[in-house]
């Protein structure tokens, strides 16, 4: 199955906001209100930031934020910190095999 | 506190078999959904497949079938991921994580990751 579509990368200087894409088709992202979004930072465990759509889980900061538009889902980050700096992962349920993750974004604090 | 706990790193050979654990506690074992997702060196996040330990009931991600196996003992509360012939492409970081719960699919809780290391 092919993976959803993220951008490769992105950067952004602290205190400024950024926005990573996600694509799929209307088998997955379309279809479906299960859109979650995963930080990961090098060398340690995924961790859950955002989950159907646009829900944040206790304690993550409301930095971030998760909407869909069609076949797209978005993940936005307000003012920037240094920590931020990760890769993120989309991953979207799927009619016919489950789920599937994005290709991953890796995003630089300038 | 929720917590999963997975074996140790490994180092096999090409054509050796090879089971890794995850051990949950905190929780109610056999209730959720377990996962594992791979990392191989420098890539992303590929999703492998997903259990249910409560009645076992799994489902794989089409382009993995048949290349390992998910299983679980609730009586022991643990998950496990197998191969049976493993390949030097198996090398990767393998992680299990559960379903946060309720009708989404969102995985809330991970283990800490095992390192699967396989020769030629």
């Amino acid at each position: 199955q092919s993976a959803l579509t993220q951008p490769a990368s992105v950067s952004g200087s602290p205190g400024q906001s950024i926005t990573i894409s996600c694509t799929g088709t209307n088998s997955d992202i379309g279809a479906y209100k299960y859109v979650s979004w995963y930080q990961h930072h090098l060398g340690q465990v995924p961790k859950l930031i955002i989950y159907d759509v646009s829900n944040r889980p206790s304690g993550v900061s409301d930095r971030f934020s998760g909407s869909k538009s069609g076949n797209t889902a978005s993940l936005s980050v307000s003012g920037l910190q240094v920590e931020d700096e990760a890769d993120y992962y989309c991953l979207s349920y799927t009619r016919t095999y489950g789920l599937v993750f994005g290709g991953g974004t890796k995003l630089t604090v300038l | 506190e929720v917590q999963l706990v997975q074996s140790g790193a490994e180092v096999k050979k090409s054509g050796e078999s090879l089971k890794i654990s995850c051990k949950g506690s905190g929780y109610t074992f056999d209730t959720y959904w377990i996962a594992w997702v791979r990392q191989m060196p420098g890539k992303g996040l590929e999703w492998m497949g997903v259990i249910y330990p409560g009645d076992s009931e799994t489902r794989y991600t089409p382009s993995f079938e048949g290349q390992f196996t998910i299983s679980a003992d609730k009586s022991i509360s643990t998950a496990y991921l197998q191969w049976s012939s493993l390949k030097a492409s198996d090398t990767a970081i393998y992680f299990c994580a559960r379903h946060r719960g309720g009708n989404g699919w969102s995985f809330e809780h991970w283990g800490q990751g095992t390192l699967v290391t396989v020769s030629p």
